[in-house]
């Protein structure tokens, strides 16, 4: 069965450097998103992405968050400078297409360690 | 503005004793809702999802949620507990299945007793 596969698995970095997540979303879906857990948190949504640009995004996803789709398989979160709060598991997921008859799929997660 | 209210952060059943863990959920149009499980450090696995067609959805790992627009709740289900149910659910809601931002609850963590 398809599904969203994510890299890396863990990720530790210094705060004030920049991080770069990556996922890989369904081979035929055209919506991509991004959802970040903070420990012991619920999920919250940070951005969709439709047809090469964002199609929403929360008050979480400000000037130091970026999406990219830099060929045609991989769908990428950037965080220019990462702070300690950034902390959290990061999920990507795609669906195929609007409507009732898809679902969003969840890849398994980075988990984001700023020190 | 959507949203869903879990009620009970932590549920404990014995193996074998029903399953109850409760959503409620706020929408200004009809909703699409959801229950998401994440078992321990792995991603969200969707359960079942109500897309307005029939009230009471079955799910997988025997799972069944009711969507009851009057009581504007759905509630997760299953008649008998095992020990690999252990997990955290969430129940989630949006105005469309696939396209829109999914807003989630705050979850539910489920143990099981021997």
């Amino acid at each position: 069965e398809p599904e969203v596969t994510q890299t890396p698995s863990h990720q530790v970095t210094q705060m004030g450097q920049e991080v770069i997540l990556r996922c890989v979303p369904i081979s035929n879906h055209l919506y991509f998103y991004w959802y970040r857990q903070i420990l012991g948190q619920k999920v919250e949504f940070l951005v969709s992405f439709y047809n090469n640009e964002i199609s929403e995004k929360s008050e979480i996803f400000d000037d130091q968050f970026s999406v990219e789709r830099p060929d045609g398989s991989n769908f990428t979160l950037k965080i220019r400078s990462t702070k300690l709060e950034d902390s959290a598991m990061y999920f990507c997921a795609s669906s195929g297409s609007s409507g009732s008859t898809d679902t969003q799929y969840f890849g398994p997660g980075t988990r984001l360690t700023v020190l | 503005a959507q949203s869903v209210t879990q009620l009970g952060s932590h549920v404990s059943v014995s193996e074998g004793a029903l399953v109850l863990l409760r959503c409620n959920y706020s929408s200004s149009v009809p909703p699409y809702l959801f229950w998401y499980v994440q078992y321990p450090n792995q991603g969200l696995q969707l359960l079942l999802k109500y897309t307005s067609a029939a009230t009471l959805v079955k799910g997988i790992n025997g799972f069944e949620a009711e969507f009851k627009k009057s009581e504007t709740s759905f509630h997760l289900t299953k008649p008998s507990a095992h020990m690999s149910d252990a997990a955290e659910y969430f129940c989630a809601v949006s105005v469309d299945s696939s396209a829109s931002k999914i807003i989630f609850g705050s979850g539910t963590r489920l143990s099981i007793r021997p």
